[in-house]
């Protein structure tokens, strides 16, 4: 597709279910990131993949939260055991290159918003 | 490590009134400095970015921003706003040999423009 592709948009779940968050970059982007809005709070940035391999997750609020990326390509976000402080909307973005020299822009796709119940 | 501080959480204003979104950072090396966008029911788009050169950058909208090293900050002016300007506005940053390309975000300024 054009643009960077997330499903589910939306996710409601129990407290202790496990999630998967999934992302399609923009074909040929090889840097793919997540960060997670909550309310008030911002953009919290989580995990950063340069191809298939992770070299910042951070931001990564605890074990509960994994992410894969396979390919080159879609990336999967989980999140296991989920809390209700897991609510929020993960963001997935994804840009050419490693550097910001060369003016590379994070492209971002809508969201996918989860509700912990 | 960087950190974004945005003053305003919520900037309601007239239309065709000026506006001031104010952005300070925090760094101890050099940064790339972004405004980002979010429509309603819209991801996030790039606005304007300042990576080197003059200080002052525009986006094709009419909003400018101004790098002040001295002050660390990175404001988000416009003279005259739409009501279609109604969105949220994030400031980023990035430090200049992050070779990640991570940004750092701050916690978002609600713009409203009311008729």
């Amino acid at each position: 597709g054009a643009g960077v592709s997330q499903s589910p948009s939306n996710k409601v779940t129990e407290k202790g279910k496990d999630v998967e968050l999934r992302c399609d970059p923009i074909s040929g982007h090889t840097a793919l990131y997540w960060y997670r809005q909550s309310l008030g709070q911002g953009l919290e940035f989580l995990i950063y993949f340069q191809g298939n391999s992770a070299p910042d997750k951070s931001g990564l609020p605890s074990d509960r939260f994994s992410a894969e990326r396979t390919g080159g390509s879609v990336s999967t976000l989980t999140i296991q055991r989920t809390q209700q402080e897991d609510s929020a909307v993960y963001l997935c973005a994804s840009s050419l290159g490693t550097s910001l020299k060369t003016g590379g822009e994070l492209f971002f796709g809508e969201g996918s918003r989860l509700t912990v119940l | 490590a960087q950190s974004v501080t945005q003053l305003d959480s919520q900037v309601p204003v007239f239309e065709e009134a000026p506006v001031e979104l104010r952005c300070n950072y925090s760094s101890s090396v050099s940064v790339y400095l972004f405004w980002y966008v979010q429509y309603p029911n819209q991801g996030l788009q790039l606005l304007l970015k300042y990576l080197s050169g003059s200080t002052l950058v525009e986006s094709i909208n009419g909003f400018e921003a101004e790098f002040n090293k001295s002050q660390t900050s990175f404001h988000l002016r416009k003279p005259s706003v739409h009501i279609s300007d109604t969105a949220e506005y994030f400031c980023a940053v990035s430090a200049l040999y992050n070779q990640g390309g991570k940004l750092i975000f701050g916690q978002g300024t609600e713009l409203s423009v009311k008729p």
